[in-house]
């Protein structure tokens, strides 16, 4: 079983729509980080939550912390082509170590 | 922003040699890095844990002796695959933890495609 389990694992839409990607677990976490990365590429940070209920916006990107800090979702709003990648969910688990969650493979077709 | 750097970006090797993979923080110190391996429409999947000047810690079920990692400086961390065989083949990614900002700051390399026919 993986820590964190992200869903969607693949979500196909049309330019101009509106998506969300999930990250669960059953562990509480202090913080949680998501990433987006392009083939061919390491991934980029996007954003760190370290408060329950903390929403954070990144231009068209919302990213909410769960209150009991189990949880995150990232909604995109009016997704362009250029949001098309792989969106990861990470924590800092035992040992200090960042693990991801499986990913969310995000295409946006113009 | 800190830049993370790793070369090559592309390797093609024959089954039973072995490829060095270097990974390189360019303007800070990195007294922790990580190394990664990413199977294609798959996540990252922490491989070791590199710590400058000591022996790396390698997570469960990754051989130690296949995957050596060397960490000699506060910049450079070194990760040898070798006698590599097919299904080695994979997207290898570094990180690297800098040295004066908080725990929970990491940065990535752009990656290293490994082919191994």
């Amino acid at each position: 079983t993986q820590l964190l389990e992200q869903s969607p694992q693949f979500l196909s839409i049309q330019e101009g729509e509106n998506l969300t990607v999930y990250c669960n677990s059953s562990s509480v976490f202090s913080s949680l980080q998501w990433y987006r990365q392009e083939p061919g590429e390491g991934p980029v940070l996007l954003v760190t939550v370290v408060t329950g209920g903390e929403v954070k916006k990144l231009k068209r990107l919302t990213f909410q912390f769960g209150d009991a800090r189990k949880d995150s979702s990232l909604h995109i709003t009016a997704a362009q082509p250029g949001d098309t990648g792989l969106y990861l969910c990470a924590v800092w688990a035992a040992g200090n170590k960042l693990t991801f969650g499986g990913g969310t493979r995000v295409l946006v077709k113009p | 922003g800190a830049v993370v750097s790793q070369h090559p970006s592309w390797v093609i090797c024959k089954s039973g040699t072995s490829v060095k993979i270097e990974c390189r923080s360019l303007d800070f110190q990195a007294t922790t890095m990580f190394w990664y391996r990413q199977f294609p429409k798959q996540s990252l999947m922490l491989m070791a844990t590199s710590n400058e000047g000591s022996k790396a810690t390698y997570e469960q079920g990754v051989e130690k002796d296949k995957f050596l990692i060397n960490h000699a400086s506060l910049t450079l961390s070194t990760l040898t695959v070798t006698s590599a065989h097919p299904e080695d083949s994979s997207f290898y990614i570094c990180s690297a933890r800098d040295r004066l900002a908080g725990k929970e700051t990491q940065y990535f390399g752009p990656g290293t495609r490994l082919l191994v026919l």
